[in-house]
């Protein structure tokens, strides 16, 4: 299985700041046919399942502010939420989808300082 | 929109096999060429892909569970369903059901979750 590392687990950033999340993977999510990462991030508040956020690494749903962006390649992602705004307070998740059993990361709780 | 809605016992006694049924509307399972998941997520820990189903019938487990699950689908009552076997304590979770566009995408749909407690 391609287990995935989040970075940190919790982090506390201020209203109007910028946060950012790691995730790695233990093998590459890239597949050369097409070029493309099959990574996908997910925020998940509580007593909700999670909300699809960004795929293809870099993708953002369409409704999802653009405050929320991806970026990375191979085995190296990163979510930023910039301009943190009280409704971004959530546990979020990447998951990899190029291989099966599709796995998670352990999440990251994000909070307000 | 698409809303997908989980249904089943909330309590299992552990040996038995839990059985739960995701419900689709806002879209035929029939017609549409997604893909259709199992996913559960123990209290505090990562979620857990369990595995999907196509509308035709075919199915793709989480090697780590292959011998106990079982899914099928019934494209006249839009609904899908997962059987476990053999549960232990181990599989209490919230478990979802969530819908795939195709089989190399995530989920993008989710239902609301169900709480599955395996005791006696």
């Amino acid at each position: 299985d391609i287990v995935m590392t989040q970075s940190p687990d919790s982090l506390a950033v201020s209203l109007g700041e910028r946060a950012t999340i790691n995730c790695k993977s233990s093998q590459t999510v890239l597949y050369n046919s097409n070029n493309r990462d099959y990574l996908a991030w997910f925020q998940q508040k509580p007593g909700q399942p999670p909300k699809l956020l960004i795929y293809w690494a870099s993708i953002r749903v369409s409704g999802v502010p653009d405050r929320f962006s991806g970026s990375g390649s191979g085995t190296d992602f990163t979510l930023t939420i910039s301009n943190l705004q009280a409704e971004d307070v959530a546990v979020y998740y990447c998951q990899q989808y190029r291989t099966n059993p599709l796995t998670f990361g352990q999440g990251t709780r994000l909070e307000m300082k | 929109q698409v809303q997908l809605q989980e249904s089943g016992p909330g309590l299992v006694e552990p040996s038995q096999t839990l059985s739960l049924t995701c419900t689709v509307s806002g879209g035929s399972i029939g017609s549409d060429t997604y893909y259709w998941s199992w996913i559960r997520q123990p209290a505090g820990k990562r979620l857990e892909w369990i595995g999907r189903i196509y509308t035709s019938g075919s199915t793709d487990y989480n090697p780590s569970l292959k011998s106990r699950v079982s899914m099928s689908v019934d494209t006249s009552k839009s609904q899908f369903s997962l059987k476990l076997s053999s549960v232990t304590a181990a599989d209490t979770a919230v478990y979802y059901c969530a819908r795939r566009a195709t089989n190399s995408s995530p989920e993008d749909s989710w239902g609301q979750g169900i709480l599955v407690t395996v005791s006696s």
